[in-house]
């Protein structure tokens, strides 16, 4: 178990709609991120929160958007849904309180599917 | 910005030891290098990380050379249980930097036995 919880483990859902996916980190770690991994690829960086701002960006659509939260959780929101969506949506928290120490622990995963 | 390179598979043996190379041509100064072990429909689990020379914890050694534009994850005398895919990953945070994370496309291990 890594510390990291994600909500809800399972979403299925129809093309054109709205989703939020949850996340919360670690006690105590400032720094959330959130991948996305389609079926049998990498892992797609889409967006870093720290301490409640935005600090880097990736692959992330217009469609999609996040926050983090004062209590420091964060959520995914991903609208006007594709079928090319479907995926598993991580999130991962880490320390960041030493220097150059990249050690991210990362949730369950919640698995997205767009019908 | 750095990219990573790393081969789609692999397969080895029960008791082998297994090298995967990740290599990143373009790696900043400040860039560390972190390899990261994913089994299937669970997120990635730190293995190790480097930033020079040779690196080794309980599970794993990291070799890096001295330009760093590559580096070796090795794990010793594998075990069935290694069957998983291996990322690597290059980037550093520092509270005032802006940076991007850059994940190789990762390396899927098959053990036999």
């Amino acid at each position: 178990d890594s510390g990291v919880t994600q909500t809800p483990k399972h979403l299925i859902t129809a093309t054109g709609q709205r989703v939020t996916l949850r996340c919360s980190p670690r006690s105590g770690d400032l720094s959330v991120y959130w991948y996305q991994q389609s079926l049998d690829q990498g892992l797609q960086f889409l967006i870093q929160y720290y301490n409640g701002e935005e600090r880097a960006k990736g692959n992330i659509l217009e469609r999609f958007s996040a926050q983090q939260f004062p209590d420091l959780h964060s959520e995914l929101n991903l609208s006007s849904l594709e079928l090319g969506d479907s995926a598993l949506y991580f999130c991962a928290s880490q320390d960041n309180s030493r220097e150059g120490y990249n050690e991210q622990f990362f949730g369950p995963g919640t698995r997205l599917t767009v019908l | 910005l750095a990219k990573t390179t790393q081969p789609i598979s692999m397969d080895s043996y029960e008791g082998q030891e297994v090298n995967i190379t990740c290599s990143h041509n373009n790696i900043a100064t400040n860039d560390y290098i972190t390899w990261y072990q994913q089994f299937p429909s669970q997120g990635p689990r730190f293995i190790i990380q480097g930033y020079k020379t040779k690196v080794t914890n309980e599970v794993a050694s990291l070799f890096i050379p001295a330009d760093r534009k590559s580096s070796t994850l090795s794990l010793p005398r594998v075990s069935l249980s290694d069957t998983a895919v291996y990322y690597c990953l290059v980037g550093d945070w520092y509270e005032d930097s802006n940076y991007q994370l850059i994940w190789g496309a990762g390396t899927k291990l098959i053990i036999k036995p």
